[in-house]
């Protein structure tokens, strides 16, 4: 079955204590992407990346880090996580650019709360 | 940098009636629009999108959009609502670097 896939769902930990959020998806796609997604505020785009080793801040970048050393996989990273980070995050992928026609998949979200 | 704008925060609509949601995007060239639903604790899927051509698109689940390019618009349509649609909706528009969306419409299903 095609799809994205994020662990863990839910986590919660403490101020400054490092955590990675995994991403895979299993479609040969291009393009992954991660969101934030906080209430009135709607998905924010935090990392994209075109291809494997290829990344680029979205809108959001401040206090996350990302890495695309294979294709299928894309964890985000938060070196030393605040209270501000507790969001609801989503990773997506698809097959082409940005721009392109190509549907975004999301995975099933990961929901983040830092005491 | 592009934009959508849903001006909707929330919108409460009776069983079996028709449904309407706005969106507005900017965009300097062609948009690539879409609509995705979110249903209580899980992901985003998708509905519909348009690229080009016929300006009404269908989706999945009965809903349907038009693009206006006159009015800067993609609102969401269907002619009856089903309980299972109370959800969370958002209109995306795709940028150089991904996709930008709207800050969703929260729908009520009143029976």
């Amino acid at each position: 079955e095609a799809q994205v896939t994020q662990n863990p769902r839910y986590l919660i930990t403490v101020t400054g204590k490092k955590l990675t959020v995994t991403c895979s998806q299993n479609m040969n796609h291009e393009y992954m992407s991660w969101y934030r997604q906080d209430p009135g505020l709607g998905l924010r785009q935090i990392y994209y990346s075109m291809n494997v080793e290829v990344t680029d801040k979205g809108d959001v970048p401040e206090g996350y880090k990302v890495s695309r050393k294979e294709k299928r996989n894309f964890p985000l990273i938060l070196e030393s996580p605040s209270p501000n980070q507790t969001s609801l995050y989503f990773c997506a992928s698809s097959l082409g650019r940005g721009t392109s026609t190509d549907t975004q998949y999301f995975g099933p979200g990961t929901r983040l709360t830092v005491l | 940098a592009q934009s959508v704008t849903q001006p909707d925060i929330h919108i409460t609509v009776s069983e079996g009636a028709s449904l309407e949601l706005r969106c507005n995007y900017s965009y300097g060239a062609t948009p690539y629009l879409f609509w995705y639903v979110q249903s209580p604790g899980q992901g985003l899927q998708l509905l519909l999108k348009y690229f080009s051509g016929d300006t009404l698109v269908q989706g999945i689940k009965g809903f349907e959009a038009e693009f206006k390019r006159s009015q800067s618009s993609f609102n969401l349509r269907k002619p009856s609502v089903h309980w299972s649609d109370a959800a969370e909706y958002f209109c995306a528009v795709a940028g150089a670097d991904g996709l930008t969306f709207g800050k969703g419409t929260h729908l009520i299903i009143q029976p």
